[in-house]
């Protein structure tokens, strides 16, 4: 059974740092690709990053270029996420996703990020 | 990148059909075949619905189908059920350089 566990998450002030994981199991975890998308509270869905599994692509969303960066670690079979300079607009809930046929068939529970003073 | 284009909301009667409308541009959708539909609930992480169109994910009522037409695509309910009232959000691939775009996301009331 696919399963994928957020963590990491929390208050931190405007300007702070965030290294969110992602804790994946039930699948050969090197092979996919994976994503981050986020939900800000009351708002609908938006792509984050992605990482290939097996290669060295990395893509951004323009909104968090430049300020976050994704990883993966795949002898431990985890996905991270750092967060530097964040904003007011990057408070959500962070869901990691597993990548297959071009969409996310399999989800986190989510982590919630706020970013407050 | 510009988010796709949802309509608010949508409602039918329980038994009934809606269809909720995703647009995009030449560029994403009318260029790649690469629409997925999810559902959400409140409270809860999205579940994949649609995939690549029109392709249904094993576990999926046949009750959902998801077409396309130029730069639009379309996820048709159908013997609407109370539960299938949630969210729900398109996303299509849009090209190497931002791969994925969501749109803003459907809230489906069933009456």
């Amino acid at each position: 059974e696919v399963q994928l566990v957020e963590s990491g998450g929390g208050l931190v002030q405007p300007g702070g740092s965030l290294r969110l994981s992602c804790a994946a199991s039930g699948f050969t975890f090197r092979s996919y690709a994976m994503s981050w998308v986020r939900q800000a509270p009351g708002k609908g869905l938006e792509w984050v990053s992605a990482i290939c599994g097996g290669c060295d692509n990395i893509y951004y969303a323009d909104s968090v270029k430049g300020r976050f960066t994704i990883s993966r670690d795949d002898s431990k079979n985890t996905l991270y996420l750092q967060m530097n300079s964040l904003r007011a607009e990057d408070t959500a809930v962070y869901y990691c996703a597993k990548e297959r046929d071009s969409s996310w068939p399999y989800w986190g529970q989510g982590t919630l990020v706020t970013v407050s003073s | 990148q510009s988010a796709l284009t949802q309509p608010a909301s949508v409602s039918g009667s329980p038994g009934q059909s809606i269809t909720i409308s995703c647009t995009g541009t030449s560029s994403d959708v009318g260029r790649y075949n690469l629409v997925s539909w999810y559902q959400q609930h409140p409270g809860k992480a999205p579940r994949l619905m649609i995939y690549e169109g029109s392709k249904r994910p094993s576990g999926v009522s046949i009750r959902f189908s998801g077409s396309k037409s130029g730069n639009t695509a379309s996820l048709t309910i159908s013997g609407l059920q109370a539960e299938d009232e949630a969210d729900y959000y398109c996303c299509s691939y849009a090209g190497s350089r931002i791969p994925w775009v969501f749109g803003g996301g459907t809230k489906l009331t069933v009456l």
